[in-house]
């Protein structure tokens, strides 16, 4: 079975760091591009950030671009969102999410992990 | 980026009844086109990818169809674990977006 389990959210100040983590299990980690996509409260979801089998190709929405690095360590099959400068406008549950099969330079989503939550506040 | 437009934002139902979810794209997206479910307090499920192609163990009621610009959900025989919110979502260009959500729920 298929589990991503994120962790590492909670409560920071604008301007802070923040370092999400996303343990993966069930599938051949390394076989797969993967994800982080946020869903401010009571909104829609947003692709965040995107990074390739090896981790040598990432990719940003541009709101984030500068300010969050997306990792991965395939002997570990853990994934990683380091967020630096945070905003209130990142104030969101985060999902780590498995990227589908794809010809396109996009990709759907075929299993998310049950999110957690960022919260940027003074 | 592409815009992807759900409609309508809200919809409500009787258990049996079929209803119809539309997702609308800016551009031509060539069929790329997922649809997700997202249940209270869950994370979004995947349902249906390439605008038809039903996910593995998702009821043989929920259908995709639509080319172009043009998309929809179809639910056959509503079913009270139906209620949920439902995402469309772009994956022919990069960023990947999504529409807005439909919220469904029971009359």
């Amino acid at each position: 079975e298929v589990q991503l389990v994120e962790s590492g959210g909670g409560l920071v100040q604008p301007g802070r760091s923040l370092k999400l983590s996303c343990a993966a299990s069930g599938f051949t980690f390394s076989n797969y591009d993967m994800a982080w996509v946020r869903q401010a409260p009571t909104k829609g979801l947003e692709w965040v950030a995107s990074i390739s089998t090896g981790g040598g190709n990432t990719y940003y929405r541009d709101s984030v671009k500068g300010r969050f690095t997306i990792s991965r360590d395939n002997a570990k099959s853990t994934l990683y969102l380091q967020m630096d400068s945070l905003r209130s406008e990142d104030t969101a549950t985060y999902y780590c999410a498995r990227q589908g099969s794809s010809l396109t330079g996009s990709s759907y989503f075929d299993y998310w992990g049950q999110g957690v939550m960022v919260t940027v506040s003074s | 980026d592409i815009q992807m437009t759900q409609s309508p934002a809200s919809l409500s139902a009787s258990l049996g009844e079929t209803v119809t979810i539309e997702c609308l794209a800016s551009e031509d997206i060539y069929s790329n086109l997922a649809w997700y479910q997202q249940k209270p307090g869950k994370s979004p499920q995947l349902l249906i990818y390439y605008a038809n192609s039903l996910n593995d163990g998702v009821p043989s009621r929920f259908s995709g169809s639509g080319s172009g610009t043009q998309y929809s959900l179809k639910i056959n025989s509503l079913q009270s674990e139906d209620v949920s919110i439902y995402f469309c979502q772009q994956n022919y260009d990069s960023p990947p977006t999504f529409g807005g959500g439909t919220k469904l729920e029971l009359k």
